[in-house]
Formats: structure tokens, C-alpha cells, sequence
């Protein structure tokens, strides 16, 4: 399909491992958000990628926490030494740069660290 | 940082009732945005505004942007079971990018049929 894709859809863990998701945005769009989104709680900004400038990573929690964005596609967050709070959905959004306003979001990962 | 307030944060009503849930901001926006999220789901756009006053419709739903750039209300009309999920509000300032992005907590919507 033509929409945001995610993977895994379900990623359960044990504490301590390092753990990879990734997230396939629309085609040509050039923006791209990871947020996380914890039980009964809105969506948390971790950080923004757009087009080939340096990310924004001001929303990244712990520097457990990294993301790197290849070619200005495909997006891949990483969660090292995982702990049980890390448990959440993970949503990726794309949107076309000066766009308006229309972030398109993935379906997410569910991670569930135990 | 900027705090979004949502709210009712919960509803259970009728099939067929009307239902209004706003979001107010300590701080102002320069554009306000309606998301649905069902289950499994990510969130979807319903609404964006991007002027002060400006009220929009699509189909039952209605949100308005308020006069003073800091609330918003989304209203839906005859509710259906379809309506079923959270629905988020979200600020943003201009400019892109991540800055002035801020989510509200979600109102969570549930009909009885």
C-alpha cells in the first residue's frame, strides 16, 4: 500500500535487551516523527528527521534511545539495555515538507518489555 | 514545555447522541488539529484549522478554533457505533518541524448502542 508502514507490529522483550524498529514512510515525503505512546496517554515526540539536515532529537528520553534515517526513507529507532518503562507503541509519521500540516501515521509497534 | 488539557479524558453515550470534547492551552497555537485513533491503529487527521475562529466541518464532525488561539473544540453530531475510539487534539506553531507539536492526553469515546 501507499501508506506509513511499521515492523514489527508486536516486539516482546526481555530487560536489558537492545531492540530495532522500523518505520517505511510515504514516498517523497521528506519529513519523518517517531512519538511514543504510553497506556492512557497522548503522543510523546521523540524526534524528527527532515530531509538531510540533522535530526531533531530533543524529545529522545535517555540516550538508550537513537534513531537514524537512510537516504531520507526507511527510519530505523533504536532502544538499547530496554527496561520495563520502555513498554508503549511506538507511531511513526511522515509528511511532505511545507506541507499542510498532514501527518500521515503508521499503525505502530507494540512493545512490551518484560 | 507546552501542556495541552483534554477533555472529558473519558464518555460513554448513546447511539445517537451528540458529543463535544475541547482542548485548552496554556500557550498559543498558530494551528489546531482533530485525530481519531482506533484500535491497532495510528492516528488519523480529521480536522485542521489554521485560523483563529475559523469553525470547519467534515460530515457529523465540527471543530472550532478558538479566538484566542489557545482552545479548540471538535464537536460530532448523531453518533454512530463507527465512532467508537480516542481522539486526540494537537497544537502546532509554524514553521514545521517539530516545534509547537504537542498532543493532548485523548478523549476516549464510547457509544451504547
Amino acid at each position: 500500500g501507499a501508506g506509513v508502514s511499521q515492523s514489527p507490529s508486536n516486539k516482546v522483550t526481555e530487560k536489558g535487551k537492545d531492540v530495532e524498529l522500523r518505520c517505511d514512510p510515504i514516498s517523497g515525503h521528506t519529513a519523518l516523527y517517531w512519538y511514543r505512546q504510553s497506556l492512557g496517554q497522548g503522543l510523546e515526540f521523540l524526534i524528527y528527521f527532515q530531509g538531510n539536515s540533522a535530526p531533531d532529537k530533543s524529545g529522545l528520553p535517555s540516550d538508550r534511545f537513537s534513531a537514524e534515517r537512510t537516504g531520507g526513507s526507511v527510519s530505523t529507532l533504536t532502544i538499547q539495555r530496554t527496561q520495563q518503562e520502555d513498554s508503549a507503541v511506538y507511531l511513526c509519521a511522515s509528511e511532505i515538507a511545507g506541507g499542510v500540516e498532514t501527518q500521515y501515521f503508521g499503525p505502530g509497534t507494540r512493545l512490551l518489555v518484560l | 514545555g507546552q501542556q495541552l488539557n483534554q477533555s472529558p479524558q473519558s464518555m460513554f453515550i448513546q447511539e445517537g447522541e451528540d458529543v463535544s470534547m475541547n482542548c485548552t492551552s496554556s500557550s498559543i497555537f498558530n494551528t489546531w488539529l482533530w485525530y481519531k485513533q482506533e484500535p491497532g491503529e495510528g492516528p488519523v487527521l480529521l480536522i485542521a484549522l489554521y485560523k483563529a475562529g475559523e469553525l470547519t466541518s467534515n460530515g457529523r464532525l465540527t471543530a472550532q478554533f478558538g479566538i484566542t488561539r489557545k482552545d479548540s473544540f471538535l464537536n460530532i453530531s448523531a453518533s454512530i457505533p463507527s465512532d467508537v475510539g480516542i481522539y486526540f487534539c494537537a497544537g502546532r506553531n509554524s514553521g514545521g518541524g517539530a516545534d509547537g507539536l504537542t498532543f493532548g492526553k485523548g478523549t476516549h469515546l464510547i457509544i451504547q448502542p
